[in-house]
């Protein structure tokens, strides 16, 4: 069964730094990789979808990058920012049993200080 | 485009009342859409997935007959906790997939389930 992890579960840094979130997944056979936002009591906001033919998306001051032999990837977050404090998650599809659902890791607490 | 809502966005329930939660795709049409729950300070996890004219999948450990689902059109699914007990308040979230393609889908703002 596919296991998605994220490190660190919490991070603190001040306003500016750059930083890097870690994903990785056990099974490499993965048809994409996505992050997502998650803003406390919200719902989910699609950061960056990585398909498993690309090495890396970039929007804005994010960079996600996929490395399917190494089963990880990272999510780069240049200049970071107060609103940029938030649960951001990484998710890979499941099989067609589940209709291609998503399987989340637990998450990174992000909280950029002013 | 691509918009997901669910409604409500937050209700209050009494032990052992049902609660019904709709999920719609606003501006697609959705042959699968998806149910997870979320814990406080944990991540999401799939409960089951809905087809659009068919019987629900359920994951394993989640009860069918206490979690009813019911995709009766290719814009609208309903979630139906029934008998709620405490240990069901969560925060639940719907996905919906483009008909058409396999691996894009668009998440509900959620529904804040708190059951008294």
């Amino acid at each position: 069964k596919q296991e998605v992890t994220q490190i660190p579960a919490a991070l603190s840094v001040p306003e500016g730094e750059n930083l890097v979130l870690n994903c990785s997944f056990t099974d490499s056979a993965i048809y994409n990789l996505q992050w997502f936002r998650q803003d406390p009591g919200k719902g989910l906001t699609s950061l960056l979808l990585i398909q498993s033919s690309q090495r890396e998306q970039t929007s804005g001051r994010l960079n996600a990058s996929l490395d399917k032999s190494s089963g990880r990837s990272t999510l780069y977050i240049a200049a970071s920012q107060p609103g940029d404090s938030a649960t951001y998650l990484c998710a890979v599809p499941m099989n067609s049993n589940s209709g291609y659902a998503l399987n989340f890791g637990k998450g990174t607490s992000l909280l950029v200080t002013p | 485009g691509a918009v997901v809502s669910q409604h409500p966005s937050w209700v209050i329930c009494k032990s052992g009342t049902s609660v019904k939660i709709e999920c719609r795709s606003l501006d697609f049409q959705a042959t699968t859409m998806f149910w997870y729950r979320q814990f406080p300070k944990k991540s999401l996890m799939l409960m089951a997935t809905s087809n659009e004219g068919s019987k629900a999948t359920y994951e394993q450990g989640v009860e069918k007959d206490k979690f009813l689902i019911n995709h009766a059109s290719l814009t609208l699914s309903t979630l139906t906790v029934t008998s709620a007990h405490p240990e069901d308040s969560s925060f639940y979230i719907c996905s919906a997939r483009v008909s058409g393609t396999y691996y894009e889908q668009y998440f509900g703002p959620g529904t804040r389930l708190t059951v008294t």
